[in-house]
C-alpha cells in the first residue's frame, strides 16, 4: 500500500484565500483524522471519522474551518478565509478499525504558509 | 485532565547514551501509551507502544517504563545513534466504551544524538 497520500505536499496563499487539503487514507482504514503542528502549540487534533462520518469536531479551531469525508478513500479540510495564523504543517492519518487498531499512520503533511 | 505533559522540550546526548523522555498524565481512563518518532519533513510514526498492565515494554534499543500509581511513562533509547536524532512524542488514548481512541499528544521532545 502505498499509505497515506495528502496533496498538495507545500501551499502558499495570500491571507482571505481559500485552502483546500485533500487526504486519501490507507484502504480498509476506517477511522480518518486531521492534524495541525506548530512550534508553539505542537500536534492538535482537529477532527476525525468513523466510516466516513464525523465523530468529533471539537479541535477544529473556528468556523473558518470545515472537513469532509464524502466516501472511504477522499477527506478534504478547508479553510475559508485563510488567515496568517492558519500556517502550519497539516496531516491527515488513518487508522484500522480492528487489529492494530490504535496505531495511527500518518501522511507526509502539507505545510501551509499564509501570506 | 485530557494533557499529556512531556519533558525535556530538548535533549542533546552523545552517541551511545541513554537519552530518556518523561510522559505524566491525569486521566486514568487512558489505557494505551504510544510513543512516535518524527523526522524533519515527515509525518510521525509508531515507534513502540504499551497498556497499563504492564510496566516495561522493550522492542531493540527502545524501551517504555510505566508507573500506573505514579501515572508517568517514559521512553529510554539505549546505545543512541546519530539516526536517532529526531522529534519523539509520546501520546495517551482511552477505549472504553464509546471511546474511539483519539490520541493526546504531548508537546514532543528533539532529540540530537551527537556522533
Amino acid at each position: 500500500d502505498a499509505g497515506v497520500i495528502q496533496s498538495p505536499r507545500h501551499e502558499v496563499t495570500e491571507m482571505g484565500q481559500e485552502v483546500t487539503l485533500r487526504c486519501k487514507p490507507i484502504s480498509g482504514h476506517d477511522y480518518l483524522f486531521w492534524y495541525r503542528q506548530t512550534m508553539m502549540r505542537g500536534l492538535e487534533l482537529l477532527i476525525y471519522f468513523n466510516n466516513n462520518v464525523p465523530i468529533d469536531d471539537s479541535g477544529m479551531p473556528e468556523d473558518r474551518f470545515s472537513a469532509k469525508m464524502p466516501n472511504a478513500s477522499f477527506s478534504t479540510l478547508k479553510i475559508q478565509p485563510s488567515e496568517p495564523r492558519d500556517s502550519a504543517v497539516y496531516f491527515c492519518a488513518s487508522s484500522p478499525l480492528r487489529g492494530r487498531a490504535y496505531e495511527q499512520f500518518f501522511g507526509p503533511g502539507t505545510r501551509l504558509t499564509v501570506l | 485532565q485530557q494533557q499529556v505533559k512531556q519533558s525535556p522540550q530538548s535533549l542533546i546526548v552523545q552517541k551511545g547514551g541513554i537519552p530518556i523522555i518523561n510522559c505524566a498524565y491525569e486521566n486514568t481512563a487512558f489505557d494505551y501509551f504510544p510513543w512516535y518518532q518524527q523526522f524533519p519533513g515527515k509525518g510521525p510514526a509508531l515507534l513502540i507502544a504499551i497498556r497499563p498492565d504492564v510496566s516495561e515494554k522493550k522492542e531493540g534499543r527502545f524501551t517504555i517504563s510505566f508507573n500506573k500509581s505514579a501515572k508517568q511513562f517514559s521512553l529510554h533509547i539505549m546505545d543512541s545513534q546519530p539516526g536517532d536524532s529526531a522529534t519523539y512524542f509520546c501520546a495517551a488514548s482511552s477505549h472504553g466504551s464509546g471511546n474511539t481512541g483519539k490520541l493526546i499528544f504531548g508537546q514532543g521532545t528533539t532529540l540530537q544524538v551527537k556522533p
